[in-house]
């Protein structure tokens, strides 16, 4: 197993464009998160799911945002009309919650320069 | 006030010295405290986590949970070169566990020089 994977690494996109990002998680994970971190400060939550359903969202993921994962397997967060302040790193992570001691592995990160 | 405060450094040391890295928190019903590091234009990695008050060491690096100050801390001895990362605390939702989502600090940015 080669960890989270995240695709892709880096987008650069101009303002108003849609860009989607996708992440495969370690295979026997149930639980996918997606984070946002810009320069200087830590990963903040955007959302994440157990399985296919979307359990939670932040109050930072606006509604251009969207995130989905049909199968319960890989996942896209898509955003729409791009602003330059969506300019981040976008990290996926995934976690197996149905053990005690189990804890969140996170992928490379996608890049995205909105200009 | 956040959940979670952490100094953002930058931290130069020389080679060899002792690090401590600290984080304070808010709410007194975290029970996981975890630290990860993260190399730049990388993924943040897991370096360790404890759980409720104490210490837990892992080679050169020592955990530290004060409850009562609501205070923790993460130790490196024998600082190397390859130390050089920006190291996040981070908080899981309490009765939650470790696989839960996490709330970071800032990170603190260490430089360690030859």
């Amino acid at each position: 197993d080669t960890g989270v994977s995240q695709n892709p690494r880096h987008k650069i996109t101009k303002r108003g464009q849609n860009v989607t990002f996708r992440c495969d998680p370690i295979s026997e994970h149930n639980r996918l998160y997606w984070y946002r971190q810009t320069l200087g400060q830590g990963p903040e939550f955007l959302t994440y799911f157990q399985n296919e359903a979307q359990l939670e969202k932040s109050r930072l993921l606006s509604d251009r945002f969207s995130a989905e994962r049909p199968k319960g397997s890989f996942s896209t967060l898509e955003i729409q009309r791009t602003e330059q302040g969506d300019s981040a790193m976008y990290l996926c992570a995934s976690s197996w919650a149905g053990a005690s001691g189990n804890t969140i592995y996170f992928g490379e990160g996608s890049w995205l320069t909105v200009v | 006030q956040k959940e979670v405060e952490q100094d953002p450094g930058p931290l130069s040391v020389p080679e060899g010295a002792i690090v401590s890295l600290n984080c304070t928190y808010s709410n007194s019903a975290f029970q996981y405290f975890m630290w990860y590091r993260q190399y730049s234009r990388k993924g943040p990695e897991l370096l360790m986590y404890t759980y409720s008050s104490g210490n837990k060491e892992d080679g050169r690096f020592t955990a530290q949970v004060d409850k009562s100050s609501k205070y923790i801390s993460l130790f490196i001895r024998d600082s190397q070169p390859s130390d050089s990362a920006t190291y996040l605390c981070a908080v899981p939702p309490p009765f939650t566990g470790t696989a839960s989502k996490l709330t970071f600090g800032t990170g603190t940015r260490l430089q360690v020089t030859l």
